[in-house]
């Protein structure tokens, strides 16, 4: 089955830039999607088809990817950007959608 | 605007059956798009059980395919997961929701809130 990997845990200071890694095998072919999760809330689509944003996502969030690595990055961090982030992709080989083990998003 | 709910027992016993439907309201289940189950235990990350499309078609994680079972109900206008032989592990808040029309590049704009199963005796 296909894996992303996603760092556990990245920090940043208020007002600078945090960057999401997500890594998988030639995930540059496959469309990237990126939720944003609050403690006891439901997931949020921040990204997706790698770097589209969906209406009221402000634009200090932003997608890449190719080759091996798809980045979510986040501009301007700020308290309220704290959060667990996670990649998706639909396997195709499998019929299946996997996400990414996660990032916490830590705001110094 | 279409909204997503959860529902079912909150604890279910081991060797059991995990029971949970999703009422969809605002909207028509019949919408040509996916429907999904996305589980994710205390302090860890999400996992996608299955999928079912309006018209029944369905596909499962390969590691519950066993125990599994998700289905459309179009009169009731809600999908439903059953989740057999349960065990401790199957302790989790499950989630359903909406997959975009544009199935692998919309993403998921719609959720359930989610609710607890704890498998306890």
């Amino acid at each position: 089955s296909y894996v992303l990997t996603q760092p556990p845990s990245v920090s940043v200071a208020p007002a600078k830039t945090a960057r999401i890694t997500c890594g998988g095998d030639n995930v540059g072919s496959k469309s990237v999607h990126w939720y944003q999760q609050k403690p006891g809330q439901a997931p949020v689509l921040v990204i997706y088809y790698n770097s589209d944003r969906p209406s009221g996502i402000p634009e200090r969030f932003s997608g890449s990817n190719s080759g091996n690595t798809a980045t979510l990055t986040i501009s301007w961090v700020e308290a309220g950007d704290e959060a667990d982030y996670y990649c998706q992709v639909w396997d195709g080989s499998g019929d299946l959608w996997v996400f990414g083990g996660g990032t916490k998003l830590t705001v110094l | 605007q279409v909204q997503l709910q959860e529902s079912g027992p909150g604890l279910v016993k081991p060797s059991g059956t995990l029971s949970l439907t999703c009422a969809v309201s605002g909207g028509s289940i019949s919408s040509t798009t996916w429907w999904s189950w996305v589980r994710q235990p205390p302090g860890r990350g999400l996992e996608c059980i299955g999928e079912v499309f309006h018209n029944g078609e369905t596909n499962y994680n390969p590691s519950l395919k066993s125990r599994l079972s998700i289905s459309v109900d179009k009169s009731s206008n809600h999908f439903s997961l059953r989740l057999r032989s349960v065990t401790a592990a199957d302790t989790a808040v499950y989630y359903c929701a909406r997959q975009g029309a544009a199935r692998f590049s919309s993403g998921w704009r719609l959720w359930g809130r989610g609710t607890l199963v704890t498998v306890s005796s």
